[in-house]
C-alpha cells in the first residue's frame, strides 16, 4: 500500500463548477500536507498547505485535513478553465531534520469553458 | 528569473550512455532536492542535500546514479550506463532551512529535465 493514495482522475468540469479533489494516506506522522499544481511540461508549484487538522482558504481555494480519518481534501470554487492542470496532494513530516515530502500520484482536471 | 533553473530541459540518449543534469537552486536557499516524475505518477524523493552535504539518498537511487553540490550552490545528478527504465522527468527542488515547526519550507520546483532513453 502506498503511504498517499490519489485519484488519477481525469476529471473534466464545466466552467463555474466546485472541484473537489482528495487523497488518504496511511502515515501517522505526516504534519504537513499541500496541494501542489503543475501544468503540463512544467513542475509543481505550492498552492497552498495545512499544519495538523484543520480548513485554510485562499481566494477560490479551500484546503481541508482530517487526522482522524487520514484524509485531505481540496475545493475550487467557481473553477476557470486556467485552473486546468494536475493536482498533486502532498505530505510531509520530519525525518533527519528536515521536511522530507511524499507525493501523491497526481488528480488531472479539465475545466471546459 | 530568480526561481529554479534546470539544464537540459530536454535530453534523449542512447541505452548504454551516461547522462549529466545540472540543477540552479534559489541562491539564498541553502536545501537542494532530486525528485524523479514519470507519466502519471507524482514525483518521487531521490535524494537531499544541506548545503554541500549529501543527507539522505532514496533506495530509487541505485549506484548508477550520483549526485553532487561541489560548493553548495548548484548540483548535479548523472545516471551513468542509462536504461530505458531510467526515462522520465527528473526534478529539481530547493528550499531554505527551517522555520519553526509549524511552518513547512516551501519546495521551489524547476521545470525538470525529460529525459528519454532509447
Amino acid at each position: 500500500q502506498k503511504e498517499v493514495e490519489q485519484d488519477p482522475g481525469p476529471l473534466s468540469v464545466p466552467e463555474g463548477a466546485i472541484v473537489s479533489l482528495n487523497c488518504t494516506y496511511s502515515n501517522s506522522a505526516f504534519q504537513y500536507f499541500m496541494w501542489y499544481r503543475q501544468y503540463s511540461r512544467k513542475g509543481p508549484e505550492l498552492l497552498m498547505y495545512t499544519y495538523s487538522s484543520g480548513n485554510k482558504e485562499d481566494g477560490r481555494f479551500t484546503a481541508q485535513v482530517d487526522k482522524s480519518s487520514k484524509y485531505i481534501s481540496l475545493f475550487i470554487r467557481d473553477s476557470q478553465p486556467s485552473d486546468s492542470a494536475t493536482y498533486l496532494c502532498a505530505m510531509s513530516g520530519y525525518s533527519g531534520g528536515y521536511q522530507k515530502v511524499t507525493f501523491g500520484t497526481g488528480t488531472k482536471l479539465q475545466v471546459i469553458p | 528569473d530568480t526561481g529554479v533553473s534546470q539544464d537540459p530541459r530536454h535530453k534523449i540518449t542512447k541505452r548504454g550512455q551516461n547522462v549529466t543534469f545540472r540543477c540552479d537552486p534559489i541562491s539564498e536557499h541553502n536545501r537542494l532536492y532530486w525528485y524523479r516524475q514519470t507519466l502519471g505518477q507524482g514525483p518521487e524523493f531521490l535524494t537531499y542535500f544541506q548545503n554541500e552535504a549529501q543527507l539522505e539518498k532514496s533506495r530509487l537511487l541505485s549506484d548508477r546514479f550520483s549526485a553532487e553540490r561541489p560548493k553548495g550552490s548548484f548540483s548535479t545528478l548523472e545516471i551513468q550506463r542509462t536504461e530505458q527504465g531510467d526515462s522520465a522527468m527528473y526534478l529539481c527542488a530547493s528550499s531554505s532551512g527551517l522555520q519553526g515547526r509549524t511552518a513547512y519550507n516551501e519546495q521551489f520546483f524547476g521545470p525538470g529535465t525529460r529525459l528519454t532513453v532509447l
